[in-house]
């Protein structure tokens, strides 16, 4: 089936660690995203590619890194120095343009 | 800053009526509106995307987008206890049309009453 895989469902980081969370789509598309979401909240840009080997930070990139080496992946590593980082990370992918985003699972981070 | 306003709610509406939910964007270049529909602990799913003023329907679903008042609405009928969620209002960035990422509004929980 198409769509959009997040890995894992629930990740745990302690105090100066970095985590990589994993996004991987087969829809094809070109574009993809990642989302952090706060209890009560919307959610919030964090970075998005739009094409492979090109990225672009969002509202709140710091903290975080990304790579696009491949279409179908978007990997998001939380480094040691975002300091809160326990959110639901969501990551979207979409055909870009106006086209709409469509989401995977999401990743629960937690703070050990 | 760009945002997008909801009302929190809890919006609670009886079963079988017309849910009415709101959202105003302050970015006037936005070409692209979307709303997603989340259930507690899941993630965003798409429910409508509408790019032009007026009424845009599929089912039981209403998208109604104002540019010039800077307004989207989403209209539910015959609404069912499975409507249940917070439905989140999103808008494109810029006139990108959303390949530079969508802005969320903060949601609104609606609740349908059996």
């Amino acid at each position: 089936d198409g769509g959009i895989t997040q890995s894992p469902k629930y990740l745990f980081r302690k105090e100066g660690q970095n985590v990589t969370l994993s996004c991987e789509q087969n829809l094809n598309h070109d574009a993809m995203y990642w989302y952090r979401q706060d209890p009560g909240q919307g959610l919030r840009l964090i970075y998005y590619s739009q094409i492979v080997n090109d990225f672009q930070k969002g509202d709140i990139a710091e903290g975080y890194s990304v790579s696009r080496e491949k279409k179908e992946s978007f990997p998001l590593t939380v480094t040691s120095a975002q300091k809160n980082p326990t959110a639901f990370y969501l990551c979207a992918s979409g055909q870009g343009g106006n086209q709409p985003q469509h989401f995977g699972d999401g990743t629960r981070l937690s703070i050990l | 800053q760009k945002e997008v306003e909801q009302n929190s709610g809890p919006l609670s509406v009886p079963e079988g009526a017309i849910a009415s939910l709101n959202c105003t964007y302050s970015d006037r270049g936005s070409q692209s509106f979307f709303w997603y529909r989340q259930y507690s602990g899941k993630s965003p799913e798409l429910i409508m995307s509408i790019y032009s003023n007026g009424d845009k329907e599929d089912g039981r679903f209403t998208a109604q987008l104002n540019k010039a008042s800077q307004y989207v609405s989403l209209l539910i009928r015959d609404s069912q206890p499975s409507d249940s969620a917070t439905y989140l209002c999103a808008v494109s960035r810029g006139d990108g049309g959303g390949a530079d990422g969508l802005t969320f509004g903060k949601g609104t929980h609606l609740i349908i009453q059996p």
